[in-house]
């Protein structure tokens, strides 16, 4: 079972530059999220879809857009790239109301 | 918004029980889990309870919850040092979908 799957797994930026991170699963879930992650500051939430052509802004959406045109995945896009989305992004999937988000393996990206 | 603590390091002896502590603000919580995160890697679940429960015990993992306190913490016996790694709480809200908020998580280091 794949699960959560993110690429690509590190990618460096030059600021201005644009790119798109893919998650897929293979689960069936419904919703899916992209999360960041900061030292001393956890898991913060970007944007997040509770389905297949429906997405929705989390804690920290500026900079980000994101689309789900199929139900198994969910891009995050970075138009403009800038130092400050230098971090690591997780995606994670649920289904319903499950108690258990799933979690891929993480994307490191460095902005310079 | 909702907050979750919790204090960032921990330093324990192999053999030695942990115990990693969460405070957390929102009274509403309907789940609230422990998510262990070793280097590299994704978040792993690790345990959850219910909010109208008080105790869950799992092998070597115990968790309580103190609902009145707004506080939860996750015991290890005969911590190992595989046990090494980021352990993040985090909570979810009734009819909030499957919204997560998370702690910054607790670095835990086993001393061999």
């Amino acid at each position: 079972n794949a699960g959560v799957t993110q690429t690509p797994k590190f990618r460096v930026l030059k600021t201005g530059q644009s790119m798109t991170l893919l998650c897929a699963q293979d689960m069936n879930h419904e919703y899916m999220y992209w999360y960041r992650q900061d030292p001393g500051m956890g898991l913060r939430l970007i944007h997040y879809s509770v389905g297949e052509g429906t997405t929705a802004k989390g804690e920290v959406p500026d900079g980000y857009n994101v689309s789900r045109l199929k139900k198994q995945n969910f891009l995050l896009g970075l138009e403009s790239a800038a130092p400050s989305q230098t971090s690591v992004y997780f995606c994670a999937s649920t289904m319903g109301r499950s108690t258990e988000a799933f979690f891929g393996q993480g994307t490191r990206l460095t902005v310079v | 918004g909702e907050d979750v603590e919790q204090s960032l390091f921990l330093s324990v002896r192999e053999g030695d029980s942990s115990v990693i502590n969460c405070t957390y603000t929102d009274s509403s919580s309907t789940y609230l889990y422990w998510y262990k995160q070793e280097p590299g890697a994704g978040l792993q679940l690790l345990t959850y309870i219910f909010s109208n429960m008080d105790m869950k015990q799992d092998q070597r993992l115990t968790v309580l919850l103190n609902k009145k306190d707004k506080h939860l913490s996750l015991r290890i016996a005969d911590t190992q040092t595989g046990d090494s790694a980021i352990y993040f709480c985090a909570e979810s809200i009734e009819g909030n979908f499957n919204k997560f908020y998370f702690g910054s998580g607790t670095k835990l280091n086993v001393k061999p």
